[in-house]
């Protein structure tokens, strides 16, 4: 069945990089695009940005500067990275087949803190 | 940026309550408007695609409608296990943006 799991580190200091891994099952990458999305602690969802199924990118105009995404399909694993990190980012990442936007992952607290 | 103006931002019905939710949309978005329900500390269900398309596995209680900007949520009988957070996702352009959520309680 379709499965999507974020991994990475729980704490990360200001000015640091955050990276974050999707790992999926049960279907292609190469055939479904995966997005990003985030959820600060008690507020509402944001689209970062997706990798499409040819391989190429879109980011949020808010986080472009900041953001890349990229992927392994022979690992099935999507990549998150965005620079910079400030304690506004601290939020539950989640990642999702955003052809249909149907199947997410159970998300990742990342915390932004010294 | 296509703005997704989502009410009430919270919301007390009794069981058994028809219950509707409502997304308006700064644009014709083409129908392009998905319903999720998310728990607390789980992840976004989606209840509804492309306006009125019944995900898998979801009550028929649970039904969708709208067109142009303005899109509707309806559950028709509210039950217990409805208690959740309700948001729309609209993916006609990107980029893909939310709305701010319903907080749905039972009274």
């Amino acid at each position: 069945q379709v499965q999507l799991k974020e991994s990475g580190p729980g704490l990360v200091q200001p000015s640091q990089t955050l990276s974050l891994t999707c790992t999926v099952s049960g279907f292609s990458l190469t055939s479904n695009s995966v997005s990003w999305v985030r959820q600060p602690p008690g507020k509402g969802l944001e689209w970062m940005g997706a990798i499409w199924s040819g391989g190429s990118t879109d980011y949020n105009s808010a986080l472009k500067s900041r953001l890349s995404i990229s992927r392994d399909t022979s690992k099935s694993q999507v990549f998150l990275k965005m620079n910079s990190l400030q304690t506004e980012d601290t939020a539950i990442y989640f990642c999702t087949r955003s052809s249909k936007f149907d199947y997410w992952g159970q998300g990742v607290m990342v915390t932004v803190s010294s | 940026d296509i703005q997704m103006t989502q009410s009430p931002s919270f919301l007390s019905a009794s069981v058994g309550d028809r219950v509707t939710i409502n997304c308006k949309a700064s644009q014709n978005i083409n129908k392009y408007l998905n319903w999720y329900q998310q728990k607390l500390g789980e992840a976004p269900k989606l209840l509804i695609y492309n306006t009125n398309n019944l995900q898998t596995g979801i009550p028929s209680r649970f039904s969708g409608s709208g067109s142009g900007t303005d899109y509707t949520l309806t559950i028709s009988s509210l039950q217990p296990e409805d208690v959740a957070t309700y948001f729309c996702l609209q993916h006609s352009s990107r980029p893909r943006t939310f709305g701010s959520g319903t907080k749905l309680e039972i009274k």
